[in-house]
């Protein structure tokens, strides 16, 4: 059973780079796509982007311009940069793995790590 | 504001059947999947590619769509139901993914 772990700081400074890291065990990083998904308190889900493949990589664009995923194959883990980071950048920041039905181009996410809450203050 | 718009707020009776939709323009191409979120907890897929269920999702959960518009049902809804429910999909373009704002789902 595949399992997700989101680590990194807990509290980043205004306009410096929030980093993350997703640990994926019980199943291999390949072949899928691994997303990061941010939850601000007491919001709705945003969709931050993802990575595919070792390789490609898809942004939402309204942080575009701010993010950047990457994966480490050797570790299966996959990471999160995303920069010039403001308050309403606060949120809970989860990991998910995602798959696409072929047939339809319809998604899924399935499953989720715990989410890790990410405070931007100074 | 999202492509995919839920109603913010539902309640159902326990033991009664409730749905939750969401609509948007890509729901005419795509289909949605869904997701219950309880409050500290991370979201749980409960429906995808129409109405299919993950192993250990109850079967009063289903899944359906028309139009524009995606909907979950709970025929029964039990106590244990009540939670934030969240719609995604893709966009207009096809490109990006989305969620719905989510609905909270009160079980009286």
């Amino acid at each position: 059973q595949v399992q997700l772990q989101e680590s990194g700081p807990g509290l980043v400074k205004p306009s410096e780079t929030l980093s993350l890291t997703c640990t994926v065990s019980g199943g291999s990083i390949s072949n899928y796509y691994w997303n990061w998904i941010r939850q601000p308190p007491g919001k709705g889900l945003e969709w931050i982007g993802y990575i595919y493949n070792s390789g490609s990589t898809n942004y939402n664009p309204s942080l575009k311009s701010r993010v950047t995923i990457s994966v480490d194959t050797s570790k299966n883990q996959f990471s999160l940069k995303l920069s010039s980071v403001i308050a309403t950048d606060t949120a809970v920041y989860y990991c998910a793995r995602g798959s696409v039905d072929s047939g339809t181009g319809a998604g899924w996410f399935d499953p989720w790590g715990q989410g890790t809450l990410v405070t931007v203050s100074s | 504001s999202s492509e995919l718009t839920q109603d913010p707020a539902v309640s159902v009776a326990l033991g009664q059947t409730v749905r939750i939709t969401c609509q948007g323009d890509s729901l005419r191409s795509y289909y949605a999947s869904w997701y219950q979120q309880k409050p500290g907890q991370a979201p749980v897929l409960v429906i995808y590619v129409k109405n299919n269920r993950p192993s250990g999702i109850p079967d009063r959960f289903s899944g359906s769509s028309s139009g524009n518009t995606a909907s979950l049902t709970i025929t029964g809804a039990q106590a244990e139901d009540e939670a934030d429910y969240y719609c995604h999909s893709r966009d207009s373009s096809g490109n990006y993914w989305v969620f719905g704002g989510g609905t909270k789902l009160t079980v009286l």
